[in-house]
């Protein structure tokens, strides 16, 4: 069964240290999603691709973190530098089809972030 | 404005006896619905959706929910829960290509 790949699956790092998450969505899925959930919440939305393009990235913090989805497939969401309240696990879900799809969202297992 | 809420924070249930996860929306559209299941320190699994279809979906692992427009509700029952079920629970509706969640609801089962 398909599934959307992540990595690291935990990360620890101190504060104004670099990190960096990959996902690899299932194939063919042209939408591609980046969410923040700490923990006992909800998850938030980071950022949002069609293909290649951003669609929606108005959550995304740009002072530190930056996502790239070059080539259309796998993406990288990137903090630098890191602080405490970036502690959470990063989630990135994949689906097949654009707006007006009603096509589920496919989960990866996550990328546990702690900053010390 | 979209939105979703989840009535619970928490639910607790014997192990054997029947689940309720309360859901209602907020949408100026005919949403599509979803429940997914989260194990701790895992991905989201999607357990059921609604596409304007039958009212009463079936999903996985005996779950099913029932979507009430005139309530504006979409709530997840199970007959008889098992130890396994215990975990978070989130009810996200999707509009355009936007998917929006609520705050979610943890189900811990009492053996």
């Amino acid at each position: 069964e398909a599934e959307v790949a992540q990595s690291p699956r935990y990360k620890i790092t101190e504060k104004s240290q670099a990190v960096a998450f990959w996902c690899d969505p299932i194939s063919g899925h042209a939408t591609l999603y980046w969410y923040r959930q700490i923990l006992g919440q909800g998850p938030e939305l980071l950022v949002q691709f069609q293909d290649e393009s951003v669609v929606d990235d108005s959550q995304l913090p740009k002072d530190r973190f930056s996502a790239e989805r070059l080539k259309g497939v796998d993406s990288t969401l990137k903090i630098q530098p890191a602080e405490l309240g970036d502690s959470a696990m990063y989630l990135c879900a994949s689906r097949l089809g654009g707006p007006g799809s009603t096509g589920e969202l496919f989960f990866g297992e996550g990328s546990r972030l702690t900053v010390l | 404005a979209q939105s979703v809420t989840q009535l619970d924070s928490h639910v607790s249930v014997s192990e054997g006896t029947p689940v309720l996860l309360r859901c209602n929306y907020s949408s100026s559209y005919s949403p599509s619905l979803f429940w997914y299941v989260q194990h701790p320190n895992k991905g989201l699994q999607l357990l059921l959706k609604y596409t304007s279809a039958a009212t009463l979906v079936k999903g996985i692992n005996g779950f099913e929910a029932e979507f009430k427009k005139s309530e504006t509700s979409f709530h997840l029952t199970k007959p008889s829960a098992h130890m396994s079920d215990a975990a978070e629970y989130f009810c996200p509706f999707l509009t355009g290509n936007q998917f929006y969640f609520g705050t979610g609801t943890s189900l811990t089962v009492i053996p």
